[in-house]
């Protein structure tokens, strides 16, 4: 079945330390996502990429890095210069995702913690 | 003023009952809109797109108000499944690209 996979599902990050997150999909999706969802508040817009070797900030894309070399893979790097990246990280393709509606479909999500 | 706003809940509803949530937005150029379902601790999942002309599909029904700039989700014969969280997703579509701002959701518990 096609989807997105993200891992790992629980990641423990120690002060000063960077941390990758990755984001693989099968759908054949072009543009792909990266959110950021702290508790009781919605979705907010890390890095997205509309195609291979490209990329755009969101709205909160300081402290966060990606790369996107492949159409499959959009991994997503936490550095230290992110202050609180305690959350819940989300990847999402956009493309066919209800019959043939098109909206994003998400990875199950990683939950990052500092310890 | 966010660009998308939704009330935050919870509504608490026995079952069967009718539930409805609005959810406004200010960018009046965006393209496209969505209701997504949040369970705990899970990734949103695409509940139905939202079009122009209003849809429905069995129990719920979307209508766009572009005028006035909201989307509305209707919930008939609530269910003990229906508990979780409803987001709404306004494409913005800068530049061509698809983006999607999010409400904060609304939290939805349905009782016996």
């Amino acid at each position: 079945d096609g989807g997105i996979t993200q891992s790992p599902k629980y990641l423990f990050r120690k002060e000063g330390q960077n941390v990758t997150l990755s984001c693989e999909q099968n759908l054949n999706h072009d543009a792909m996502y990266w959110y950021r969802q702290d508790p009781g508040q919605g979705l907010r817009l890390i890095y997205y990429s509309q195609i291979v070797n490209d990329f755009q900030k969101g709205d909160i894309a300081e402290g966060y890095s990606v790369s996107r070399e492949k159409k499959e893979s959009f991994p997503l790097t936490v550095t230290s210069a992110q202050k609180n990246p305690t959350a819940f990280y989300l990847c999402a393709s956009w493309g066919p995702s209800l019959g043939e509606d098109y909206g994003y479909t998400f990875g199950s999500g990683t939950r990052l913690t500092v310890v | 003023r966010k660009e998308v706003e939704q009330d935050p809940g919870p509504f608490n509803v026995p079952e069967g009952a009718t539930v409805a949530f609005n959810c406004t937005y200010s960018n009046s150029a965006s393209q496209s809109f969505f209701w997504y379902r949040q369970d705990c601790r899970k990734e949103p999942k695409l509940l139905m797109s939202v079009y122009s002309s209003g849809n429905e599909d069995g129990r719920f029904t979307a209508q766009l108000n572009r005028a006035s700039q909201y989307i509305s989700l209707l919930i008939r014969d609530s269910k003990l499944s229906d508990s979780a969280t409803y987001l709404c997703a306004v494409n913005t579509s800068p530049g061509g690209y698809n983006k999607l701002i999010f409400g904060a959701g609304t939290r939805l518990a349905v009782h016996p």
